[in-house]
């Protein structure tokens, strides 16, 4: 069981857009930065957004993150098939002075 | 370019060690923070450890608190992970990964441990 709670799976078509939760508590997200990661099969972990809602250069603008309270949400607009993958969000847990991330997402662009 | 390669996975017996290394390359090692993260076949992403840049402060998953001992070497821009006492749970693919304040932007390929008798 995961410390941070997201969603199995998500789906929608080429060019549409999609939103992924992640929710924690005030130990977790509401009192630490959020960043999300993209994994595509096969492969290792790549960060997406940091600082809730900062992109790392090379980061598509189509990708964006925010947060409120509790809870964070990465967006993907523009939908490609490429963008299919697992994806995971993560913060820092004050009391249990460790690292928590969501049970990943997977993606799928019908 | 960054370049993180991590090696010394393997298979091992229930109770058994293994030393997983973490050799970067690119970017001033001795200025970061740096993790550990682990992925059970068909699971999600784990945190398992992470150092401070010069080893005084270091943080680790319940499970494997007094077990897993993380450490690093500076000079040989070198993170390590011990691992001993292996349990069937510790099976993953293991990651070393940069630790900015919050996150992680760079990581390795990932070594494969597997634990079975």
């Amino acid at each position: 069981q995961s410390v941070l709670t997201q969603p199995p799976s998500v789906s929608a078509a080429p060019g549409q857009k999609v939103t992924i939760s992640c929710s924690g508590s005030s130990s977790n997200i509401g009192n630490n930065y959020v960043s999300w990661y993209q994994q595509l099969p096969g492969t290792a972990p790549k960060l997406l957004i940091h600082e809730n809602n900062k992109r790392p250069s090379g980061i598509p603008d189509r990708f964006s993150g925010s947060k409120s309270g509790t809870s964070a949400t990465l967006g993907i607009t523009g939908l490609q098939t490429g963008d299919e993958a697992d994806y995971y969000c993560g913060t820092w847990d004050t009391s249990l002075s460790a690292g928590v991330f969501g049970g990943g997402t997977k993606l799928t662009v019908l | 370019e960054v370049q993180l390669v991590e090696s010394g996975g393997g298979l091992v017996q229930p109770g058994g060690s293994l030393r997983l290394s973490c050799t970067v390359s690119g970017f001033p090692f001795s200025t970061y923070w740096m993790s550990w993260f682990r992925q059970a076949p068909g699971k999600g992403l784990e945190w398992v450890a992470n150092i401070k840049q010069d080893g005084s402060e270091k943080y680790y998953l319940d499970s494997v608190k007094g077990r897993f001992t993380i450490s690093r070497d500076n000079a040989e821009n070198s993170l390590y992970l011990q691992m001993n006492s292996l349990r069937a749970e510790d099976a993953a693919v293991y990651y070393c990964a940069t630790n900015s304040i919050g996150f992680f932007d760079s990581w390795g390929q990932g070594t494969l441990v597997t634990v079975s008798s």
